[in-house]
């Protein structure tokens, strides 16, 4: 069983940089493409980008002069920052595996990241 | 990128009752993979339901179904039960970005 915990501040003050880490219990962590997803306050869910073991990586291009996705294999993990946030990037933030690289088979429990100051 | 509108945005019914959910694509999604289809319960993390239009995810319940092609996609859930009230979204894997349907919200009647 795939099991992932997201991890990080759960108040980023505005401007500053969003940083999450998600540590993932598999045996198949280098073959899962690791992806992060995030849903506001009652809202829909909005893909921000994926990364491979390999260090291959796509991004939202709505978010990617901001966003960066790394991976440590050797800690099953990987983490993002998220630079200059404003309160519209405040939202509950998921950490997910896609055994395929289409569909999002695994889902950590999410961590609500609040921009405020 | 390719946008998904789901309807309705919410339904009403009651258990034991068909209901059907559709996804329209903003351009045909063309690859074999397609579509997909999440439920999300209040405080939850979204589960993968149905996968490449019409695969189920083992273990989901048969009363679920996918299918569609080109632009539009539906999900269908052939007699509610009551934990199936929740909200279902649909998601495209044809392209970059990932894109989701903005949810469809099903309520007890």
């Amino acid at each position: 069983q795939v099991q992932l915990q997201e991890s990080g501040p759960g108040l980023v003050r505005p401007s500053e940089t969003l940083s999450l880490t998600c540590i993932v219990s598999t045996d198949s962590f280098k073959s899962t493409y690791w992806s992060w997803i995030r849903q506001s306050p009652g809202k829909g869910l909005e893909w921000l980008g994926n990364i491979y073991h390999s260090g291959t990586s796509n991004y939202n291009p709505s978010l990617k002069s901001r966003l960066t996705i790394s991976i440590d294999t050797s800690k099953n993990q990987f983490s993002l920052n998220l630079g200059s946030v404003t309160a519209a990037d405040t939202a509950v933030y998921y950490c997910v595996g896609a055994p395929n690289m289409y569909f999002f088979d695994y889902w950590g429990q999410g961590t609500l990241v609040t921009v405020s100051s | 990128d390719i946008q998904m509108t789901q309807s309705p945005s919410s339904v009403s019914a009651s258990v034991g009752d068909r209901v059907t959910i559709t996804c329209r694509a903003s351009q045909a999604i063309t690859n074999g993979h397609g579509l997909g289809w999440y439920q999300q319960r209040p405080g939850k993390a979204p589960k993968l339901l149905i996968y490449s239009i019409s695969s189920l995810t083992p273990g989901v319940p048969s009363r679920f179904s996918g299918s569609g092609s080109g632009t539009d996609f539906t999900l269908t859930i052939s007699s509610l039960q009551p934990e199936d009230f929740a909200t279902y979204y649909c998601q495209q894997a044809n392209s970059f970005p990932r894109t989701f349907g903005q949810g469809t919200k099903v309520e007890i009647k």
